[in-house]
């Protein structure tokens, strides 16, 4: 079963500083992959998507996330955080042709300090 | 921007009460989903749906479990006759097609007592 991680659970930064949160998923085969944020009281959003193509991705806010294949990674940066960016922050697998699942990891919490 | 409605936001049942969770998903999307997170855990998929039946399903989606679009824009996932395991934060989505992302609605947290 696919199955997707992430190492940090609880991260916390000075704003200004850079982000990089890990993601890893366990399946050989294509995927389309997801970063979701969860700002505190709302609702999972989109923050950005690969399907094909440029391994490197542009979300909004800021964040882009770079996809290799080789490592089955999609991590997510950005250069110089916000205490905005203070959010849970999700990374998910569809498996092309496998249906519309989303396989989420366990989630990053990250606390952006000013 | 069009969004995923979810009611109520918060319910409360007694253990082996029916409850039912209503959602609203984005006018001109085709794929509808339920995913649920209990406290402290990963966001789980139960269900999807789509053409007016289920087109997937995970292994916590038993017999207890239904969902159904009665109108043209109400989706709902009903539980039959809650657990204590139960309690959790249930998410409704939607998506324009397959594989496409999803869009979440805020949640319903259900507490069962």
């Amino acid at each position: 079963a696919q199955s997707v991680s992430q190492h940090n659970h609880h991260v916390i930064l000075s704003e200004a500083a850079s982000l990089e949160l890990g993601c890893n998923y366990s399946y050989g085969g294509t995927v389309n992959l997801f970063w979701y944020v969860q700002y505190p009281g709302q609702h999972l959003q989109l923050l950005l998507k690969y399907f094909s193509g440029d391994p490197l991705v542009k979300g909004i806010k800021g964040f882009e996330a770079e996809f290799i294949k080789s490592k089955f990674s999609f991590n997510l940066r950005k250069p110089s955080v916000q205490w905005s960016d203070t959010a849970e922050y999700f990374c998910a697998v569809i498996l092309t042709g496998g249906g519309n699942k989303l396989t989420f990891g366990t989630g990053t919490q990250l606390k952006v300090e000013l | 921007e069009p969004e995923v409605t979810q009611t109520p936001s918060h319910q409360v049942t007694q253990m082996g009460q029916e409850v039912i969770l209503r959602c609203v998903p984005i006018s001109n999307h085709l794929y509808f989903y339920w995913y649920r997170q209990i406290l402290g855990q990963k966001v789980e998929f139960l269900v999807s749906f789509y053409n007016n039946e289920i087109s997937e399903k995970s292994e916590i989606f038993d017999d207890q479990f239904s969902v159904e679009r009665p109108d043209g824009s109400n989706f709902t996932l009903k539980i039959r006759s809650t657990k204590l395991e139960d309690s959790a934060m249930y998410f409704c989505a939607s998506s324009e097609r397959q594989g496409q992302p999803q869009h979440f609605g805020d949640g319903t947290r259900l507490s069962i007592l």
